[in-house]
């Protein structure tokens, strides 16, 4: 299994609701990825999880959690969201050696 | 602070003619290089990468980059473009740490 299967494809959630991203992959890496991605721009990249714990979040409001059950699953939790948070949200996976990124074909979240 | 280049914002090919995608690196030490490719509304398709070795390096879809230490260049090149060749194409690095880091994109036009 070479993939990232990311679940739902689309998402549409009112401001005060709460919901979740899920990421699987079995391809033994043990980095995983959360990026966000707006419309004409590059992914940004969210959090980074290496060996289930958390290494980088890289200032995201708080309103987005992520958590990593396993080192195949990765989920974000999503509550309280912005209009401004609707975007395609990525997940990718890597070996620790950063020698290769697979990525899902993500999620795409309106906020309403 | 590391960093990715791509100075073309928007590129127009003929199909069957050439293409050259410019991406520049900063940062004093050789970093692992990537180019993606995302169809709209999808999730990026790895097309090579270069850690070491050989400067050249052969992707899927006939794709073909080549690592310029010189010009701190990485610049992806295809001999003939096909209408399905048309999408958004980045550049991305990673220096050593978890951290792939993408350029603003290149979007690609393909015309008859």
């Amino acid at each position: 299994d070479t993939e990232v299967t990311q679940t739902p494809k689309h998402l549409v959630m009112g401001m005060t609701n709460k919901k979740s991203l899920k990421c699987e992959q079995h391809m033994g890496h043990r980095a995983m990825y959360w990026y966000k991605q707006k419309a004409k721009k590059p992914p940004e990249l969210m959090f980074v999880y290496s060996y289930e714990k958390l290494s980088i979040n890289e200032s995201v409001p708080s309103r987005f959690s992520p958590e990593c059950p396993n080192s195949s699953l990765l989920n974000l939790h999503l509550h309280a969201l912005q209009p401004e948070d609707s975007a395609l949200y990525l997940c990718a996976s890597s070996p620790t050696n950063g020698q290769g990124y697979t990525f899902g074909s993500g999620t795409r979240l309106t906020v309403v | 602070a590391q960093s990715v280049t791509q100075p073309d914002i928007h590129i127009t090919v003929s199909e069957g003619a050439s293409l050259e995608l410019r991406c520049n690196y900063s940062y004093g030490a050789t970093p692992y290089l990537f180019w993606y490719v995302q169809s709209p509304g999808q999730g990026l398709q790895l097309l090579l990468k270069y850690f070491s070795g050989d400067t050249l390096v052969q992707g899927i879809k006939g794709f073909e980059a080549e690592f310029k230490r010189s010009q701190s260049s990485f610049n992806l090149r295809k001999p003939s473009v096909h209408w399905s060749d048309a999408a958004e194409y980045f550049c991305a690095v990673v220096y050593g740490n978890e951290k792939l880091t993408f350029g603003t994109g290149t979007r690609l036009t393909i015309i008859p």
